[in-house]
Order: C-alpha cells, then structure tokens, then sequence
C-alpha cells in the first residue's frame, strides 16, 4: 500500500519568506509527527498530531513554526520568516496508533539561502 | 543527558563478517518502547523493530537480531554475514509514554546519533 508521503521534496528560499511543507500519512493511521534532521543536530522531535489535535507541540524550535492537521489526515508545517538555521530535511512519520511504530515518508530538504 | 547513546559513530566492515551496533538508554519510565531504524544512502529511515520494555525475549529476523538487556539498559542489534547492501546510519530510538503524561508526549521518538555502517565487498 501506500507509504507516508511528502511535498515538495526539495525547497529552496531566501531567507524571511514563509514556506509550507505538505505531509500525506499512511490511511487510517491516527497518528501523525514532525521531525528534523540537521547535521548539528541530529533527528529532533517537532510536533505530535493524535487525529487534528496536538496534544505535544513542545518541540516546535520558535513561534516561527506551526503546525495544523485537518481531516485527521494530511498535515502542513509551516515556517515563517525563514532563517538560515531552519535549513535540514522534515521529516514526517505516521502511526495506526501512538505507541506503535512510525513509518517515515521521504522527507522535504528545506534549504534557506 | 542523552537519553539515547550510540557510542559507535562509524563502523567498518568486510563484508560476510558478523556486526554488532550498540544502544544505550536511560529512562525512568517502567513502561517504554524501544526501535531501531535504518537510513540508507536514500535517505527514507525505515523501520526495522519495536520492542516493548517488557518483553526481554532476543528477537531474530533473518540475518538480523537484537538483544535487549533491562539490567544493563541496552538494545543491540546485530547483523550476521553482513552484505553490501547492509551499508546504511542506523538508528536506535526511545519512546517513554509517561514521561510528559501518556496523552501528550508517549508517542515522541527520542533518537540516538546514529552509527554509521560500511560494507566493504
């Protein structure tokens, strides 16, 4: 079947412009999260969806970042203002529930110039 | 404190030998769940094994298999006969329902740094 996907797969913008990064998780998987992977940084924890609520947005890194789901499927992360550091792969991952393993889509290589 | 350490940054191998990459975890939690993931060269992590903290039971996959110790607080993998297409950063990974409160944050991964794995024909 289908595995997590994401949109666009590479995106390049100037420094203070907004983007938006799309995630389709698994169907019928009820749980959806964010992450990033920067070289400094390693895999980080961003936001955690159970169906459109979030109940752990506590990794979220500034203000600048939001997150929302809606029809408890697709996801958009959205950056405003980029800054160079908001440079790295975001990566979203689906599970059927919480607790069970995570499948991982392809990632979106954000590059701020 | 890293809640997850892969102390092997790189590892280098022939291939057809044996390999084992090591996961150390803290936590306080009684009940927690424990991963491993492999990011090959593609970059996709894909999964590989949950473990639930309290099925200490060795599990084996092929040539694939991990040892999971509460004593030592330890989740090693290990691959047997390693092959080219073994090459890949694997990552072991940590997820503690009770740590924030099982509605909020059980879910989250906390992942170790990875250990890079090269096989050399």
């Amino acid at each position: 079947g289908a595995g997590v996907s994401q949109s666009p797969s590479n995106k390049v913008t100037e420094k203070g412009k907004d983007v938006e990064l799309r995630c389709d998780p698994i169907s019928g998987h009820t749980a959806l999260y964010w992450y990033r992977q920067s070289l400094g940084q390693g895999l980080e924890f961003l936001i955690y969806f159970q169906g459109n609520s979030a109940p752990d947005k506590s990794g979220l890194p500034s203000d600048r970042f939001s997150a929302e789901r809606t029809g408890g499927s697709v996801s958009t992360l959205t950056i405003q203002r980029t800054q160079q550091e908001d440079s790295a792969v975001y990566l979203c991952a689906s599970s059927i529930t919480p607790y069970y393993e995570q499948y991982f889509g392809p990632g979106t290589r954000l590059t701020v110039t | 404190a890293q809640k997850v350490t892969q102390a092997q940054t790189e590892i280098s191998v022939v291939e057809k030998e044996d390999v084992t990459l090591d996961c150390v975890y803290e936590t306080r939690d009684t009940t927690y769940y424990l991963f491993w993931y492999k990011q090959p060269p593609s970059g996709e992590l894909v999964f590989l094994i949950r473990r639930n903290s309290f099925d200490e039971q060795n599990e084996i996959s092929g040539r694939y298999s991990w040892n999971f110790q509460k004593s030592t607080s330890s989740f090693n993998f290990t691959i047997t006969a390693s092959q080219v297409v073994d090459s890949a950063v694997y990552f072991c990974a940590l997820s503690e329902p009770e740590a924030l409160g099982k509605e909020t944050s059980g879910s989250r991964l906390t992942f170790g740094e990875g250990t890079q794995l090269t096989v050399n024909p």
